[in-house]
C-alpha cells in the first residue's frame, strides 16, 4: 500500500536549520507531486509549498520564500524539506502529503505520519 | 493569497444530528475544493475533492457542494467517530490555503 515515512522529531535551537525527510514508496514516485504541510500546536493546517518529484520544480509560500527548500531523490524515492533560521514560530509538526487530481481538483489522498519540530534554547 | 473563512468554528451535537459547514473563498475557485477530517495526534483524511466528489472508502453520510466561494460540508448523521477538526482547503491556485478549522465536539 501507498507509504509516505517521515523522518523523526527534532529539537533545534532558534536559528538553526532543520531538514525533514519523505520517503514514497508503493507507487510511482515520478508521477505525484509531494507538498508540505505545517501545523503549529493547537494551531489549523499551513501549506509550506510543493515539488514535482519528475523535474524538481518547486513552488513555495511566499512567508517562508528564502527559508524553505524543497529537494528529491529519485534515486531512493525521497522528498526532503529543509528550513533554515528556525524561530519559535516555526514550532510545529511538519507533514509531507501526497497529491492526486480527479478532473480539475488536487487533493491529498496520502500523508506522512508527520515529524515534531520542537525549537528550544 | 486566496482566504477560506469556515464556519463555525466550533459546534456541539449529537449522534445522529445532521451537521453543516461552510466555507467561504474570498475570490471564486470554481469547484477547486476538498474537505478534510483531522483528528488529534494523527494526519488529516481527505473526504471530498472537487467540491462534491466522495473519496474512495468515505461513507455515503458525507457530503460536498457548492462552487465559485460558497461551499458546504454535510454529515447527514453524525456517528461517534465523526468527532474532529474540519478544514477546507482551496487548489485553485497558489498558495494553497486551509479554512481555520471546525471543531465537532459531542453534545
Amino acid at each position: 500500500q501507498v507509504q509516505l515515512v517521515q523522518s523523526g522529531a527534532e529539537v533545534k535551537e532558534p536559528g538553526a536549520s532543520v531538514k525533514i525527510s519523505c520517503k514514497a514508496s508503493a507507487y510511482t514516485f515520478t508521477n505525484y507531486d509531494i507538498h508540505w504541510v505545517r501545523q503549529a500546536p493547537g494551531q489549523g493546517l499551513d501549506w509550506m509549498g510543493i515539488i514535482n518529484p519528475s523535474v524538481g520544480s518547486t513552488t513555495y509560500a511566499q512567508t517562508l520564500q528564502g527559508r524553505v527548500t524543497m529537494t528529491r531523490d529519485t534515486s531512493t524515492s525521497t522528498v526532503y524539506m529543509e528550513l533554515v533560521s528556525l524561530g519559535y514560530e516555526d514550532m510545529a509538526v511538519y507533514y509531507c502529503a501526497r497529491s492526486f487530481c480527479r478532473s480539475t481538483s488536487c487533493q491529498f489522498d496520502y500523508w506522512g505520519q508527520g515529524t515534531l519540530v520542537t525549537v528550544s534554547s | 493569497a486566496i482566504q477560506m473563512t469556515q464556519s463555525p468554528s466550533s459546534l456541539s451535537a449529537s449522534v445522529g444530528d445532521r451537521v453543516t459547514i461552510t466555507c467561504r473563498a474570498s475570490q471564486a475557485i470554481r469547484n477547486d475544493l476538498g474537505w478534510y477530517q483531522q483528528k488529534p495526534g494523527k494526519a488529516p483524511k481527505l473526504l471530498i475533492l472537487g467540491a462534491s466528489s466522495l473519496q474512495s472508502g468515505v461513507p455515503s453520510r458525507f457530503s460536498g457542494s457548492g462552487s465559485g466561494t460558497d461551499f458546504t460540508l454535510t454529515i447527514s448523521s453524525l456517528q461517534p467517530e465523526d468527532f474532529a477538526t474540519y478544514y477546507c482547503l482551496q487548489d485553485y491556485t497558489y498558495p494553497w490555503t486551509f479554512g481555520q478549522g471546525t471543531k465537532v465536539e459531542i453534545k
